[in-house]
């Protein structure tokens, strides 16, 4: 079967660093996915990890053990416009699925 | 560069009625495309995906279907519309090989 799981909600404050958990077990695995979708948007791409350890792109960094079934996005200096949901998502053996978490809706605030 | 089209961007059609909405790519060939919704507050639900021209697959029984009668179209349908099938409507590609997807403006349908 197919499971991912994300905390619901997260809190933090504005410039500050927040780390959001992704855990999942998936019948196969061709790389792990971050996206951002603000309210009433569609999703936009944020990172990709096929291979364990961290990747960064700016404020952004994204971190997978694939022995572990585990990944974090983690977000520095935090911005107002940060607040939006962020959805983990796993793509499958083959290459043609991908299985997304429910999305972890983090709020910013000053 | 690639870009993804979607419309309507946003549809109020009554119980009973038929749906088509459509979703082309451009700047990229032999694309996988995909149909997600998503409820209100909710995750993102895969429908359908295709590898290729009339190669579609059905991930959740419903009354809706998709068809690919082109490289870079994607069209879902519906012949009668429920409730139920309010939402937020997204299409997405990626590449045949290893990557991410990328997703259009979405459509968002309200069924009354």
């Amino acid at each position: 079967g197919q499971n991912i799981d994300q905390p619901t909600e997260m809190t933090a404050t504005e410039g500050a660093i927040v780390q959001i958990n992704c855990t999942y077990q998936t019948s196969g695995f061709n790389g792990l996915f971050w996206y951002q979708q603000h309210a009433g948007e569609a999703p936009t791409f944020l990172s990709y990890n096929v291979l364990d350890g961290l990747e960064e792109k700016g404020r952004f960094s994204s971190f997978l053990s694939r022995s572990k079934g585990y990944s974090y996005l983690l977000l520095k200096e935090l911005q107002m416009k940060d607040s939006a949901s962020y959805l983990c998502a796993v793509r499958d053996t083959y290459g043609q699925n991908f299985v997304f978490g429910p999305g972890t809706r983090l709020s910013v605030l000053p | 560069s690639q870009t993804i089209h979607q419309w309507p961007a946003t549809l109020v059609q009554p119980v009973g009625s038929p749906l088509s909405l459509e979703c082309t790519v451009e700047g990229t060939s032999n694309p996988n495309l995909y149909w997600y919704r998503q409820a209100a507050g909710r995750g993102l639900q895969l429908l359908f995906y295709s590898v290729g021209i009339g190669q579609i697959s059905s991930e959740v029984p419903q009354n809706l279907s998709a068809s690919r009668p082109q490289d870079r179209q994607f069209i879902l349908s519906s012949k009668k519309l429920l409730l139920s099938d309010s939402g937020f409507y997204l299409c997405a590609w990626s590449v045949q090989g290893p990557g991410e997807q990328y997703f259009g403006p979405g459509t968002r349908l309200t069924v009354t």
